[in-house]
């Protein structure tokens, strides 16, 4: 079963560093997203992205965030300047059909950024 | 208020107990309920949704909207140890997955066999 593969599983870095986390949607899938879940607490939307451009942002995603889709498989988000409080899992989906006809968010398993 | 509000558990029942998750909710914008299920170090992973008031069957799963009362359940018959996992409510303001989910804090479900 095709599914949303994450890379690294798990990143530590300095403060002030950027990072970098991969995903890779499930093919022919043409939305995605990246969510983040701090320790303990709910997971949190941060942006999608469809036809190559943003559509929607929340607040946390600030001008410390960007997204890419560099080829026709990755999808990237990058964090520029790392803060303690940035350390979370960070989750990335893809829409697709689900039974029905309803789109539903396929989420991969989750980058673990710990920032020190 | 926050957006979605759900009692983080932990929930500890015997199998084979019926369980009863809830959430409520404050935007009257939402109209597209889901639940996932979330196991440890994992993604949530898509169980139910729906997108008008009343139940939704499916297995030994329910899903129930109260669009009036701003209160969505998930109910869960004949449980198993292989149900223990974090069940996560979200919502969304239009009748499509597309937009941007808003979830509930999660509730910890431990099933003793």
């Amino acid at each position: 079963e095709p599914e949303v593969t994450q890379t690294p599983s798990h990143q530590v870095t300095q403060m002030g560093q950027e990072v970098i986390l991969r995903c890779v949607p499930i093919s022919n899938h043409l939305y995605f997203y990246w969510y983040r879940q701090i320790l303990g607490q709910k997971v949190e939307f941060l942006v999608s992205f469809y036809n190559n451009e943003i559509s929607e942002k929340s607040e946390i995603f600030d001008d410390q965030f960007s997204v890419e889709r560099p080829d026709g498989s990755n999808f990237t988000l990058k964090i520029r300047s790392t803060k303690l409080e940035d350390s979370a899992m960070y989750f990335c989906a893809s829409i697709g059909r689900a039974s029905g006809g309803v789109d539903e968010q396929f989420f991969g398993p989750g980058t673990r950024l710990t920032v020190l | 208020q926050k957006e979605v509000e759900q009692d983080p558990g932990p929930l500890s029942v015997p199998e084979g107990a019926i369980v009863s998750l809830n959430c409520t909710y404050s935007n009257s914008a939402f109209q597209y309920f889901m639940w996932y299920r979330q196991y440890s170090r994992k993604g949530p992973e898509l169980l139910m949704y729906t997108y008008s008031s009343g139940n939704k069957e499916d297995g030994r799963f329910t899903a129930q909207v109260d669009k009036s009362s701003k209160y969505i359940s998930l109910f869960i018959r004949d449980s198993q140890p292989s149900d223990s996992a974090t069940y996560l409510c979200a919502m969304s303001a239009r009748v499509t997955g597309r937009r941007a989910l808003t979830f509930g804090s999660g509730t910890r479900l431990q099933v003793q066999p």
